[in-house]
């Protein structure tokens, strides 16, 4: 059982909006940044998106990230083929002085 | 470019040892705290410790916690986790990562760790 809910699976034909949601807690995504990290199978995952919504160089801009209260989302806006992967959200948790992660959100592009 | 390349793993029986090493190249390492992520078959990531810069600030996943030591080695720039007593559940991949403030900037390729009886 992941601290940070995610679902597990959202899909979408390619050019449309998929967003997912990462549930937390004060203790992690209420008080501190959400990062989200790509994983595609058999590789490392990667950092997509950092103190919430900030984007690292390379990074397409059809991938967004907010926050609201205790949780965060990722959109991906213009899906695309090669944009079928896993989504893991991420933060700090204070009480457990550690850093929490989502079950993970298998993304198919229909 | 930044490059972090564990080594290390493979089969080890319940209640046995091994050590993973991350060697990192490309940045200052003694400037950077560093960690170690592991993810299960077909499982999600989960995070299980932490480094500080100098070494001295470190800390664990409950999980983990009296099993496994993480050490570093600035001159060397390389990251270790000497683990102990494993379990059936402790079979992973095992990444290295730094930390960018808050969050995981720069991943290693993984090492596998196999535990059987």
């Amino acid at each position: 059982q992941s601290v940070l809910t995610q679902p597990p699976s959202a899909s979408g034909t390619p050019g449309q909006r998929v967003t997912i949601s990462c549930s937390g807690s004060s203790a992690n995504v209420g008080g501190n940044p959400a990062n989200w990290y790509q994983q595609f199978p058999g590789t490392a995952p990667k950092l997509l998106i950092h103190n919430n919504n900030q984007r690292p160089s390379g990074v397409p801009d059809r991938f967004s990230g907010s926050k609201a209260g205790t949780s965060a989302s990722l959109a991906i806006s213009g899906l695309q083929s090669e944009d079928e992967a896993d989504y893991y959200c991420a933060a700090w948790d204070d009480s457990l002085g550690g850093w929490v992660f989502g079950g993970g959100t298998k993304v198919t592009v229909l | 470019d930044v490059q972090l390349v564990e080594s290390g793993g493979g089969l080890e029986q319940t209640g046995g040892s091994l050590r993973l090493s991350c060697a990192a190249s490309g940045f200052i390492f003694s400037g950077f705290s560093m960690n170690w992520v592991r993810q299960a078959p077909g499982k999600g990531l989960e995070w299980i410790s932490y480094i500080g810069a100098s070494g001295s600030d470190i800390s664990y996943a409950d999980s983990v916690k009296g099993r496994f030591t993480i050490s570093r080695d600035n001159v060397r720039n390389s990251l270790f986790l000497q683990m102990n007593s494993l379990r059936d559940e402790d079979t992973a991949v095992y990444y290295c990562a730094r930390t960018g403030v808050t969050f995981f900037d720069h991943w290693g390729q993984g090492a596998l760790v196999t535990v059987s009886s």
